[in-house]
């Protein structure tokens, strides 16, 4: 099936730092959806995006849908001990497709 | 609001033996349901997905199979489980037709030994 590559696949930086991560695909997707998931816990969705362009703030974290539409980046800015996690993110290639997820995104935040 | 249940949260079960894990919705009618799996902690790989009543679609040839017995419940079986079948597994939901977020249950770590 259509794969979605996500980078970096993990990163480690210390608290107060910025965190940057993206998405990207050969293919054009109508939506992007990004997910935290904890240790042991079901995914969570933070941001969702639906239009090309289209930047979207969640408090401290801020995600882009691409122009092209074959990519999406997800920031965070002043890290803190609790966003360790794996980010995930989605997208669907049409309306109520399947859909399709990227690797993840493993995030350790040193204090 | 919504919400959405699984049990067991967590199942140790010798090789050949047979599995059920639950979910259910509340909250919301003819909700879209889905089974996924997850293995050590990355990659979601969907197993199963159902947009009504007795209505399952299976993603890949597996050791396993769902069923829908009523409009808000899932349910995923096996009649002999194997190794492989060790894992974390997700049901999440979503509206109908045109809503596109998925909202995933807390998940099920099934250790098959």
């Amino acid at each position: 099936g259509q794969q979605l590559n996500q980078s970096p696949q993990s990163m480690f930086i210390q608290e107060g730092e910025d965190v940057s991560m993206n998405c990207t695909s050969s293919s054009i997707f109508n939506t992007w959806l990004w997910y935290k998931q904890d240790p042991g816990e079901g995914p969570v969705l933070l941001i969702a995006l639906y239009k090309a362009g289209e930047l979207t703030s969640n408090g401290r974290l801020t995600a882009q849908f691409g122009i092209t539409r074959k990519d999406s980046f997800l920031n965070i800015s002043a890290s803190i001990p609790s966003d360790v996690g794996i980010y995930f993110c989605a997208g669907h290639k049409t309306s109520g497709s399947r859909l399709t997820f990227g690797e993840g995104t493993q995030l350790t935040v040193n204090p | 609001s919504q919400t959405i249940h699984q049990w067991p949260a967590t199942l140790v079960q010798p090789v050949g033996s047979p599995l059920s894990l639950e979910c259910t919705v509340e909250g919301t009618s003819n909700p879209n349901l889905y089974w996924y799996r997850q293995a050590a902690g990355r990659g979601l790989q969907l197993l199963f997905y159902s947009v009504g009543i007795g209505q399952i679609s299976s993603e890949v040839p597996q050791n396993l199979s769902a069923s829908r017995p009523q409009d808000r419940q899932f349910i995923l079986s096996s009649k002999k489980l194997l190794l492989s079948d060790s894992g974390f597994y997700l049901c999440a939901w979503n509206e109908g037709v045109g809503y596109n977020e998925q909202f995933f249950g807390p998940g099920t770590r099934l250790t098959v030994l």
